[in-house]
C-alpha cells in the first residue's frame, strides 16, 4: 500500500529554534495538506498545495510558519522561531483532486510529527 | 466557528452490539462527508465517505447515513469488534468551492469492550 511518509516522527527542541518537518506524498497525488492536532483545537488545516502551488495558507501563523513544495515528492513545514504553543502533532495528507468533476478521492494521512517545544 | 461537531467525546459499547457515532454540520455548502479512524501514534485512516446526492453508503460492517435537512450524519458499526476501538473523526468538504479541503469534527473515542 502506498503511504504518506513524514519525518521526523518526534522532535523535541528548545524555544526559539528552527523546526523543519518533511512529508513525502503518495506518488500521483496532486494535492498536499498540512494539519495540526492539538488537545484544544482538534485537527485544523494549516495550508495546502495543488500541483505544488500554494492554494491556501490562511490557517498558519504567517510570521513564524512557512510551507513549501520544492518538488512533487517533498513538502516541508518550517517554524522559525518555535514557541511552546507550537507543541502539537503535525500531519501531512495527500489526495487526488479530479478537476473536471470537481471531485476528490479521500485524503491519505501520514503518521505525523509529534513536536514538543520546551 | 465550529462547522463540524461531534458532540459525544466518548462512546462505550459491548462487542457484537451496534456502535452509532454522530456528527452535525452547519455549512450548507458541504457536499462530501468522510469518516476517519485514528489509533494512537498513527495518522487518521480513511474509513468511508458519502456524497450529498446519497443518503446512505455501506461498506461491510460500516454504514454512513446522511440527513441533509437535519445537517446530520452518523456512522453505524455492526457488529462492533474490540479492534474498532479508536478515535473516529467526521470530516466535511465543499467540493466546488474549497477543492477538497476538509473540516474535521473534534473526534469521538469509541471503546468496544470484549
Amino acid at each position: 500500500d502506498a503511504r504518506v511518509t513524514q519525518t521526523p516522527r518526534h522532535k523535541v527542541t528548545e524555544m526559539g529554534q528552527e523546526v523543519t518537518m518533511r512529508c513525502q506524498p503518495i506518488l500521483g497525488h496532486n494535492t498536499v495538506f498540512w494539519y495540526r492536532q492539538t488537545m484544544m483545537q482538534g485537527l485544523e488545516l494549516l495550508a495546502y498545495f495543488r500541483n505544488r502551488a500554494p492554494l491556501d495558507d490562511s490557517g498558519m501563523p504567517k510570521d513564524r510558519f512557512s510551507a513549501e513544495m520544492p518538488d512533487a515528492t517533498l513538502a516541508t513545514l518550517k517554524i522559525q522561531p518555535s514557541e511552546p504553543r507550537d507543541s502539537a502533532v503535525y500531519f501531512c495528507a495527500s489526495g487526488l483532486v479530479l478537476f473536471r468533476l470537481g471531485r476528490s478521492q479521500p485524503q491519505h494521512f501520514g503518521d505525523g510529527t509529534r513536536l514538543s517545544i520546551l | 466557528d465550529q462547522q463540524v461537531k461531534q458532540n459525544s467525546p466518548s462512546l462505550s459499547v459491548q462487542e457484537g452490539r451496534i456502535s452509532i457515532l454522530n456528527c452535525d454540520y452547519t455549512n450548507s455548502m458541504f457536499d462530501y462527508f468522510l469518516w476517519y479512524k485514528k489509533y494512537p501514534a498513527e495518522g487518521p485512516t480513511f474509513l468511508i465517505s458519502i456524497s450529498s446526492i446519497k443518503d446512505k453508503n455501506e461498506d461491510g460492517r460500516f454504514t454512513v447515513f446522511l440527513n441533509k435537512s437535519a445537517k446530520h450524519l452518523s456512522l453505524h458499526i455492526v457488529p462492533s469488534q474490540p479492534g474498532d476501538s479508536a478515535v473516529y473523526f467526521c470530516a466535511a468538504s465543499a467540493q466546488e468551492t474549497s477543492g477538497s479541503r476538509l473540516t474535521f469534527g473534534e473526534g469521538t473515542q469509541l471503546t468496544v469492550n470484549p
